[in-house]
């Protein structure tokens, strides 16, 4: 299968301040999604992006399928952003790999 | 629209006990699919399927069996529960394989004994 490596695996941010959370895949991929599981474990879908950018308020998500990594920004950070960020990726669109995913924690 | 649902949201099983875990969801999804969630591994996709009658297996299916009889349902079964089993069970759906977003159930926590 496609190995997901994601970076860093932990983070700890003051309320306000800016991140890159980072995913990297192995082979070529024609899906790739980031998600957010919140404290209460639910999975939140955040970007469906492939390749190109994306943005949604305070995230923005790029994905250089070419070079087969992805990013994710994360800007004036808030306490509700707190959770793990996932990113999952597939070759088929039946089989998605999922990275460990990166723990982030928005200090007041 | 309630989107994906999962029942039950807990569970404990004794070992060799056996356990349905079901999923529906009312988008009419083609494409369903059971993950696991254990700790610093992230999610493992165990079975699929992409439509009614279809179903295949994902990274870790072993000690799990599926069917998709309609296209609202996807239950999960442990046909005898094992302690390695225990973990956080998700169910997602999405329009079409390779098409767009996965959607996800709440989850349903299981514990065997």
């Amino acid at each position: 299968g496609i190995q997901v490596e994601q970076s860093p695996p932990d983070l700890i941010l003051q309320e306000g301040a800016n991140s890159t959370l980072r995913c990297n895949f192995s082979d070529s991929v024609n899906n790739l999604q980031w998600f957010h599981q919140n404290p209460w474990g639910q999975l939140i879908n955040l970007f469906y992006i492939p390749s190109g950018t994306k943005q949604n308020g305070r995230l923005s998500a790029t994905t250089v399928a070419t070079e087969r990594y992805s990013l994710l920004y994360i800007s004036s950070s808030q306490t509700t952003d707190s959770g793990v960020y996932f990113c999952a990726v597939s070759d088929t669109g039946n089989q998605f790999y999922f990275g460990t995913g990166t723990s982030l924690t928005v200090i007041p | 629209n309630a989107g994906v649902t999962q029942t039950p949201k807990f569970q404990v099983l004794k070992t060799g006990q056996s356990m349905t875990l079901q999923c529906a969801q009312d988008m009419n999804h083609e494409y369903m699919s059971w993950y696991r969630q254990d700790p610093g591994m992230g999610l493992r996709l165990i079975h699929y399927s992409v439509g009614a009658g279809i179903t295949d297996q994902g990274e870790v299916p072993n000690g799990y069996n599926v069917s998709r009889s309609t296209t609202e349902d996807f239950p999960l079964r442990l046909l005898s529960a094992a302690p390695s089993q225990t973990s956080v069970y998700f169910c997602a759906s999405s329009p079409g394989s390779n098409t767009g977003e996965l959607f996800f159930g709440e989850g349903s926590r299981l514990t065997v004994l």
